[in-house]
């Protein structure tokens, strides 16, 4: 069955510092794979998403980078934090073609102090 | 692109008594209409979905219709239960495998 594995859970990083979260999948091959944000009280705002390892989709511009090294490895990074980049981040992967559902770690919590 | 509007951001209901969250497209070209739910500091998790060749889908308690015309499908929870009570979300997805999701409607059950 597959898996989808994320860390750390929570986060308290201070502002300019850098940062990397990490996803990874079990299980499956040539996945969609996803970054959401959640802020506090609001809806899933989609990041980055990718097809295959290098392909990087950026949905908004922002103060963080993703990156895909590996077919089931899906790095979120910042080289310096913000206070507004806090939130709730999800990664998420689906089958890469086809209409099928998107499957969602259990989030990293971070906040900027 | 995309673009998913749902409605209300919050709703309460009496336990036992239905509830209905609704939610907008913009895409023509989207085909595929998942809902969500998400409990407190989890994951959101897949409740039902559906797709663009049919109308309306059931399973046990909760229902999704999609009316493509107007771009626009609603989920139906019924006899409503405390343990209901979460967020929802639903989404949509087009072009290039993308997912859009709504801005999420906080569902409480009074007992």
């Amino acid at each position: 069955s597959q898996t989808i594995h994320q860390w750390p859970a929570t986060l308290v990083q201070p502002v300019g510092s850098p940062l990397s979260l990490e996803c990874t999948v079990e299980g499956t091959s040539n996945p969609n794979l996803y970054w959401y944000r959640q802020a506090a009280g609001r809806g899933l705002q989609l990041l980055f998403y990718s097809v295959g390892i290098g392909q990087i989709s950026s949905e908004v511009p922002q103060n963080l980078s993703a990156s895909r090294p590996q077919d089931r490895q899906f790095i979120l990074s910042s080289k310096k934090l913000l206070l507004s980049d806090s939130g709730f981040y999800l990664c998420a992967w689906s089958v890469l073609l086809g209409n099928t559902e998107a499957f969602f770690g259990q989030g990293t919590r971070l906040t900027v102090v | 692109g995309e673009n998913v509007e749902q409605h209300p951001s919050t709703l309460s209901v009496q336990e036992g008594d239905s509830a209905v969250i609704k939610c907008t497209y913009s895409d023509s070209a989207s085909n595929y209409f998942p809902w969500y739910k998400q409990e407190l500091g989890k994951g959101p998790q897949l409740i039902i979905d559906i797709r663009s060749n049919v109308g309306e889908k059931k399973d046990q308690r909760i229902a999704v219709t999609l009316n493509k015309t107007a771009k626009h499908f609603s989920l139906h929870i019924t006899e409503t239960q405390p343990e209901d009570s979460a967020v929802y979300f639903c989404a949509a997805r087009a072009e290039a495998q993308k997912l859009v999701f709504g801005q999420g409607t906080r569902l409480t059950i009074n007992p």
